[in-house]
């Protein structure tokens, strides 16, 4: 299985919005609405932010936004803030009861 | 609340096999749960490696399936990874983490695994 498409790098002004695509296939991000987003900083564990394609875990910024189009599924950071520099990863379910993680997006606050 | 601990050799030879505990504290093995690993090397990405359910029921990656095999110890809350035939290729900081639904939450902090002569 292939790893999800991300952009190596996104990034954006304090207060704007800026948006990560994870791009799957039929078998994965199109066929489930089971994709789910990480938060990473260096050195630490990955952290959950949405699951299931646009709900937020308790304690998660509204700021945080999910959405799925096809096979392609996206994040929106609304009103960046320093802290939301970190890499960003997205997740599938399979056709064949995997799971699959996406090539992760640095987000750099400028 | 569900803490998960690994924990594990730190330093593998190359063809050997590397063996990873996952302590679950704050839950019961005996529930509906299900854990997977996740490993990501040094600078990459994450990859996902396999997940075994509380019924004992595993899947696993494809490019991995043919090295992997994942246990659980219901009495010590314990799930547990193999991985034969170490490589380089395989030093990399190992997760594990709870299924909340079809998403991983929460995660352990990670042990790091180098292959090394």
């Amino acid at each position: 299985q292939s790893a999800l498409t991300q952009p190596a790098s996104v990034s954006g002004s304090p207060g704007q919005s800026i948006t990560i695509s994870c791009t799957g296939t039929r078998t994965d991000v199109g066929r489930y609405n089971y994709v789910s987003w990480y938060q990473q900083y260096p050195g630490k564990a990955p952290k959950l932010i949405i699951h299931d394609v646009r709900d937020r875990p308790s304690g998660v910024s509204d700021r945080f936004s999910g959405s799925k189009s096809g096979n392609t599924a996206s994040l929106t950071i609304s009103g960046l803030q320093a802290e939301d520099e970190a890499d960003y990863y997205c997740s599938s379910f399979t056709t064949i009861n995997t799971y699959v993680l996406g090539t992760a997006t640095r987000v750099t606050v400028l | 609340q569900v803490q998960l601990q690994e924990s594990g050799p730190g330093l593998v030879k190359p063809s050997e096999t590397l063996s990873l505990t996952c302590a679950v504290s704050g839950d019961s093995i005996s529930s509906d749960n299900c854990w997977s690993w996740v490993r990501q090397p040094p600078g990459e990405g994450l990859e996902w490696i396999g997940e075994i359910h509380q019924r004992g029921i595993t899947h696993y990656n494809p490019s991995l399936k043919s090295r992997v095999s994942m246990s659980l110890d219901k009495s010590k809350t314990h799930v547990s990874l193999r991985l034969s035939s170490m490589t380089a290729a395989d030093t990399a900081v190992y997760y594990c983490a709870q299924h909340s639904g079809w998403a991983f939450d929460p995660w352990g902090q990670g042990t790091l695994v180098t292959v090394s002569s």
